[in-house]
C-alpha cells in the first residue's frame, strides 16, 4: 500500500516555464487536495477535489490548474512559473470525516 | 470559511516537563479537528483527531488533545516531553459541509535536554 505518491521530489524551474506535479493515491479516497507550505504561513490550500471530475479552488489558486480524470490521480499544473511559486508542495487524500494522508512533498525552486 | 489560530510561533519546554500546544478554531458547522506533526524535510504525520464523543482524545506517541466547544479550542498535550518531540506541529479543522481542511500556521516545539 503506497499511500500518496508525489513526483518529482525536487525541481528547479526557470521563470516562465511550465510543469506538472504528479500525485497519485491507491486508497480509493474521494477527496484530494494540493497545499503549498511556506515558512511562517503554514499550509495553504491551492485546489481540491471531492471526486473524479469535480475540482474547486482553495485560498491561493492563481497560477495553478488541476484536473481529476480518475479517482487515483490529481496533477497540479504550473502554467508559467514565477519566483513567488517557490515553495514545498504537498498532495493529500482522504475519506469523508477522516484525516488527510499526505505525500512526502515536492520542493520547487523557481529562478 | 473555517480557520485555525495557533497563537505561539515557538514553544520551548524542558525534557520531562508537560508540553502544551494551543489551538483555537472557527467553523460554521460541527468541527472535525486534527493535529499533525512535521519533522525536518518530511511530510505531515497524523497524530490524532476529534470527530465526536469524548472531549479528551488520545493519539500517537503519547499525545492527547482536549476539545472544548465553548472555548472553540483543541489544545495538544503531552505529560512528559521528549527531545525527540522537537518538531513543527499543525492544528487543522475540517468543515463537515465542504470537507476542506484548513491549517494553522504551525508551532515549532523545542524540547531542551
Amino acid at each position: 500500500n503506497a499511500g500518496v505518491t508525489q513526483t518529482p521530489k525536487f525541481q528547479v524551474l526557470k521563470t516562465g516555464q511550465s510543469m506538472t506535479l504528479q500525485c497519485a493515491q491507491d486508497m480509493n479516497h474521494e477527496y484530494m487536495s494540493w497545499y503549498r507550505q511556506d515558512p511562517g504561513m503554514g499550509l495553504r490550500l491551492i485546489h481540491y477535489s471531492v471526486g473524479a471530475g469535480i475540482t474547486d479552488q482553495g485560498e491561493v489558486p492563481n497560477g495553478y490548474n488541476v484536473s481529476r480524470s480518475t479517482t487515483e490521480d490529481f496533477p497540479l499544473r504550473l502554467l508559467s512559473a514565477a519566483p513567488s511559486q517557490t515553495s514545498v508542495y504537498f498532495c493529500a487524500s482522504s475519506r469523508q470525516k477522516y484525516g488527510y494522508t499526505f505525500g512526502s512533498g515536492t520542493r520547487l525552486t523557481v529562478v | 470559511a473555517q480557520s485555525v489560530a495557533q497563537p505561539e510561533d515557538q514553544v520551548n519546554v524542558a525534557e520531562g516537563n508537560p508540553l502544551t500546544v494551543k489551538c483555537t478554531y472557527s467553523v460554521s458547522g460541527n468541527p472535525y479537528l486534527f493535529w499533525y506533526v512535521q519533522y525536518p524535510n518530511r511530510g505531515l504525520q497524523f497524530l490524532l483527531k476529534y470527530i465526536t464523543g469524548d472531549n479528551l482524545v488520545k493519539g500517537s506517541y503519547g499525545f492527547e488533545a482536549e476539545f472544548n466547544k465553548s472555548q472553540t479550542s483543541f489544545h495538544l498535550k503531552k505529560p512528559s516531553a521528549l527531545v525527540s518531540d522537537s518538531a513543527l506541529y499543525f492544528c487543522a479543522v475540517r468543515d463537515y459541509g465542504n470537507n476542506r481542511l484548513a491549517f494553522g500556521k504551525g508551532n515549532q516545539v523545542v524540547v531542551i535536554p
